[in-house]
């Protein structure tokens, strides 16, 4: 499977400000995913990126908060806008694997608090 | 609504014991699943991928598929103490979206 790494992988921000949280892959992928697992939960899908193409957004998720850009087969990065601390969360960044079932990997994860 | 469901836990078993893992899914037409191993404060590592009914065993862990009652589970065979994490059951959905449960807690005490 691709190595993924992510910047940073904490941060403590103060609320109203933005942070953007950077994806790297060591191989070419098609699709990137961006997922968030509050303290305690579980993973839900923000978005998925493609390159070349618009991110599609989960329900619950719109572009204003999330941006995401996907300039090429290997990066990625998500911005949490406008933060409050219900944003404080773990933001993991992931890629399907090699095989044809589609199953998927992730990065390190960003540990975020908002005060 | 697509759910994927599963016990919080704890589970707690001793050391060497067989853990076993349960998870339910809501739609009919999911093919493929997986289980995924969470440390605490790391991200969640693919451990198994099943996607014909039956057993699928690698090593220690072996996955189990029923389709037909949408049920997926993950038995550990000779428990070890390093085996203690939360263990996500995922489900793919449309192709591309992988759906989480909420995970089970796996204490293994020696």
């Amino acid at each position: 499977s691709a190595v993924i790494s992510q910047k940073p992988s904490r941060d403590i921000c103060q609320r109203g400000t933005s942070l953007t949280i950077q994806c790297q892959v060591d191989s070419q992928v098609t699709m990137m995913f961006w997922y968030r697992q509050q303290p305690g939960q579980s993973l839900t899908l923000i978005a998925t990126a493609n390159q070349g193409s618009e991110a599609t957004y989960e329900s619950g998720f719109v572009i204003d908060k999330f941006p995401i850009s996907r300039p090429n087969l290997t990066f990625s990065t998500l911005t949490v806008s406008n933060m409050s601390p219900e944003d404080s969360s773990i933001y993991l960044c992931g890629t399907n694997g090699e095989s044809s079932y589609n199953e998927q990997f992730f990065g390190p994860g960003t540990r975020l608090t908002v005060l | 609504q697509k759910e994927v469901e599963q016990n919080s836990g704890p589970l707690s078993v001793p050391e060497g014991a067989i853990a076993s893992l349960n998870c339910t899914y809501s739609d009919r037409g999911s093919q493929s699943f997986f289980w995924y191993r969470q440390y605490s404060g790391k991200s969640p590592e693919l451990i198994m991928s099943i996607y014909s009914n039956g057993d699928k065993e690698d090593g220690r862990f072996t996955a189990q598929l029923n389709k037909a009652s949408q049920y997926v589970s993950l038995l550990i065979r000779d428990s070890q103490p390093s085996d203690s994490a939360t263990y996500l059951c995922a489900v793919l959905w449309n192709t591309d979206k992988l759906i989480f449960g909420t995970g089970t807690r796996l204490q293994v005490f020696p």
